[in-house]
């Protein structure tokens, strides 16, 4: 069975700070995807890493895709309130034929002003 | 550009019920796949459909069952349901392309409620 694990499963730090959320698995994914979800909602696209090493910039969020493919980390500089969320990554199995996403737990970040 | 549309919001079950879930896909897209989310959790793989069929199942007893219709939108059935199915069910759509990867875009979810 194919598994993510996500770390800290919690964050609570202050505006301002910078942080960086662990994606990790011991099985190779064709590609990764972060989401960030509201309470009751649904998640929300952020970005989608495909090739091994890849790093990809979006505003204040760094997404960088592990060089197996196997892990990925996504860093935010100067947090503010409004990236407060659940930060989930969900990889796509490699060699699979683009059916199921695979989560992780997922990161609840708070950030205070 | 409408996205993916998810119906009811919220619903409210008693245990041994039936239940329906609709999902509209964004549009453009052709394959649809449900996931469930419990309080605290990721969300997990239920099922895919495209072309009406199922084509990926996940860990689910067989009192899940699904339908796409011929206009992509899907159906989610939940028989006899027990209080652990209370969850988030999330619907999210993509474009099977088999050259890309398979970025998937969620609905709102529906929130069921087991009692």
């Amino acid at each position: 069975t194919q598994l993510l694990e996500q770390s800290p499963q919690f964050l609570s730090i202050q505006e301002g700070e910078n942080l960086t959320v662990y994606c990790n698995s011991s099985s190779v994914f064709s590609s990764l995807q972060w989401y960030r979800q509201e309470p009751g909602e649904g998640p929300v696209l952020l970005v989608t890493v495909v090739t091994g090493g890849e790093v990809k910039k979006l505003k204040r969020l760094t997404f960088q895709f592990g060089d197996a493919r196997k892990d990925s980390s996504l860093h935010i500089t100067a947090a503010q309130p409004g990236d407060t969320g659940l930060y989930l990554c969900a990889g796509a199995p490699s060699g699979g034929s683009q059916g199921n996403l695979i989560f992780g737990k997922g990161t609840k970040l708070s950030v205070k002003p | 550009d409408a996205g993916v549309t998810q119906s009811p919001t919220h619903l409210i079950k008693t245990r041994g019920q039936q239940v329906t879930l609709r999902c509209s896909p964004k549009s453009g897209h052709d394959t649809v796949s449900w996931y469930q989310q419990a309080l605290g959790q990721g969300p997990q793989f239920i099922f895919q459909y495209y072309e009406e069929e199922e084509r990926q199942r996940g860990n689910f007893p067989d009192r899940f069952s699904g339908h796409q219709f011929p206009n992509y939108s899907s159906e989610l059935n939940v028989n006899a349901l027990l209080l652990g199915d209370s969850a988030l069910y999330l619907c999210a759509s993509s474009f099977l392309d088999w050259k890309t990867t398979d970025t998937q875009y969620f609905g709102p979810g529906t929130r069921l409620t087991v009692l």
